[in-house]
C-alpha cells in the first residue's frame, strides 16, 4: 500500500523562525491531508491538497503538494508558541496513511 | 455542533479481556473511522465504516473488530487483549469518507496489563 515518510521527525525552533516538515512518498498520491496534534490532544484537519503543484495558504502556513504529487510540504512562517504541536501528513487510497508526523517545539 | 465524542476516556484492562470501545460521530457524518495511535508505531488505520458497512480496512488482525449502527455511531471491539494493544483509540468522522475533511474524537487511552 501507499507508504508516506516524513522529516523531520523532530524540530525545535526560536520563536519567530520558520519552520518547514516534508512528506513523500515513492508513488503517486491521489492527495494529502495535513493535521495538527496538540501535546494531549488529538489530531485537527488543516488541509486537504489534490491537484497536482497545489498551493494553499492559510495565514501562516503554507502547504504545497509537488508537480509528480510524489511529495508535499508544511511551511510555518515566523513561529509561534501556539505552533508547537506534531504536524501529520495522510493519504488515503483504500485505506487511511500517515506519516510518523514532525513534532516542532518553538522556544519564546 | 457537538463534536466526536468517544466512551470510555479511559479503560484499564486485563490481557486475555476484551474491551469495546464506542464512538458518536458530528451528526450528519456517515463515515466512521478507528485508529490506533502509539509512541512506536504512530497514527494506525484499523477500519472505515460508511453506513453501517465496513469500506475500508488496515493491516490489524482479527481480534478487532467494528460495527457501525444506522444512527452512525460505532463500535469497535478488541478481544484477547494483548499488552501490545495498550494505545490511545482515536476514532473520526467525515460527511463523505477517508478523502474528506476527517474530525477526531477525543481518544480513547487503553492499558492493558
Amino acid at each position: 500500500g501507499q507508504q508516506v515518510m516524513q522529516i523531520p521527525q523532530y524540530q525545535h525552533v526560536q520563536e519567530g523562525e520558520d519552520f518547514t516538515t516534508y512528506c513523500n512518498s515513492s508513488t503517486t498520491l491521489s492527495n494529502i491531508q495535513w493535521y495538527k496534534q496538540r501535546p494531549g490532544g488529538h489530531p485537527v484537519f488543516l488541509i486537504q491538497l489534490v491537484k497536482s503543484g497545489e498551493v494553499k495558504k492559510q495565514k501562516r502556513l503554507t502547504f504545497q503538494f509537488g508537480e509528480a504529487k510524489k511529495n508535499s510540504s508544511l511551511h510555518i512562517t515566523a513561529t509561534q508558541t501556539t505552533d508547537v504541536g506534531t504536524y501529520f501528513c495522510a493519504t488515503n487510497a483504500g485505506k487511511s496513511t500517515f506519516g510518523d508526523g514532525t513534532t516542532l517545539t518553538v522556544k519564546p | 455542533k457537538a463534536g466526536v465524542t468517544q466512551t470510555p476516556r479511559y479503560l484499564i484492562k486485563t490481557r486475555g479481556q476484551q474491551v469495546t470501545l464506542s464512538c458518536s460521530p458530528i451528526s450528519g457524518h456517515r463515515s466512521v473511522s478507528w485508529y490506533q495511535q502509539t509512541p512506536g508505531q504512530g497514527l494506525q488505520f484499523l477500519f472505515e465504516y460508511f453506513s453501517e458497512t465496513q469500506r475500508n480496512k488496515g493491516n490489524f488482525p482479527g481480534r478487532f473488530s467494528g460495527r457501525q449502527f444506522s444512527n452512525s455511531r460505532s463500535e469497535m471491539n478488541v478481544s484477547t487483549l494483548e499488552l501490545g494493544d495498550s494505545a490511545l483509540y482515536l476514532c473520526a468522522s467525515s460527511l463523505g469518507g477517508l478523502g474528506y475533511e476527517q474530525y477526531f474524537g477525543p481518544g480513547t487511552r487503553l492499558t492493558v496489563t
